[in-house]
């Protein structure tokens, strides 16, 4: 079965401090994975994904995540945080075998993110 | 380019009341999600569309949950009767041709509270 775990429901920085939000992930077959950021009373915004190649994908805003195949991770990562980057963090997994139209996508819980000056 | 609207943005009903949630996707995207959201919760896929067919809709309480996009292109959702449970955001998604690498964009969210 598929799954995606945000092992912390909330993480704090400080503005200019690099920051990371974890993400784990359980699927049968080979792994498309998403990052999204949902501000307040705003849907989805697309960050970032990964497909297939190099491990280190680069998105939105300055962020960008590390795949791990052997840890089965996909961290989301900024070198230098800013106060409006505080926001729900939301990861998410398909499966890539499941075929074209297939393979829903499954989401953590969500990471609240929150920057103070 | 426009993105996905939705309406209408916040709904306050009464439980065994019925609602109904519209939705326009990115022009000329081919799949059309419904997602709930409940708080503290990730979106969960409720019924996914490939033009006017129904791909997934394993997760939809369809005793009470309907849905239809007749034209291929805007949806509408309708839970009847609500119940307390449903309170949630729902949340309406499109994508181009619904390959699994295609990115899913999203609305703004209809939120509901089922008193």
């Amino acid at each position: 079965a598929q799954s995606v775990a945000q092992p912390e429901d909330q993480v704090n920085v400080a503005e200019g401090n690099p920051l990371t939000v974890k993400c784990t992930y359980s699927v049968s077959g080979n792994p498309y994975l998403f990052w999204y950021v949902q501000y307040p009373n705003r849907g989805l915004q697309f960050l970032l994904k990964y497909i297939t190649g190099d491990n280190l994908v680069k998105g939105s805003y300055g962020f960008e995540a590390e795949f791990n195949k052997s840890q089965t991770s996909f961290h989301l990562k900024k070198p230098s945080a800013l106060v409006s980057d505080s926001a729900l963090y939301f990861c998410a997994v398909r499966d890539g075998d499941r075929g074209s139209t297939l393979g829903r996508l499954y989401f953590g819980r969500g990471t609240q993110l929150t920057v103070w000056p | 380019e426009a993105g996905v609207a939705q309406s209408p943005r916040y709904k306050i009903i009464e439980k065994r009341q019925s609602v109904a949630f519209w939705c326009n996707p990115i022009s000329g995207h081919a799949t059309l999600y419904w997602y709930q959201q409940i708080l503290g919760q990730g979106p969960k896929l409720l019924i996914q569309f490939q033009n006017n067919g129904v791909v997934d809709d394993s997760q939809l309480p369809k005793d009470r949950f309907s849905a239809e996009r007749l034209k291929g292109v805007d949806s509408t959702l309708k839970i009847q009767p609500a119940k307390l449970e449903d309170s949630a955001v729902y949340l309406c998604a499109s994508s181009f041709t619904g390959r699994s690498t295609d990115t899913q964009y999203f609305g703004p969210g209809t939120r509901l509270t089922v008193l």
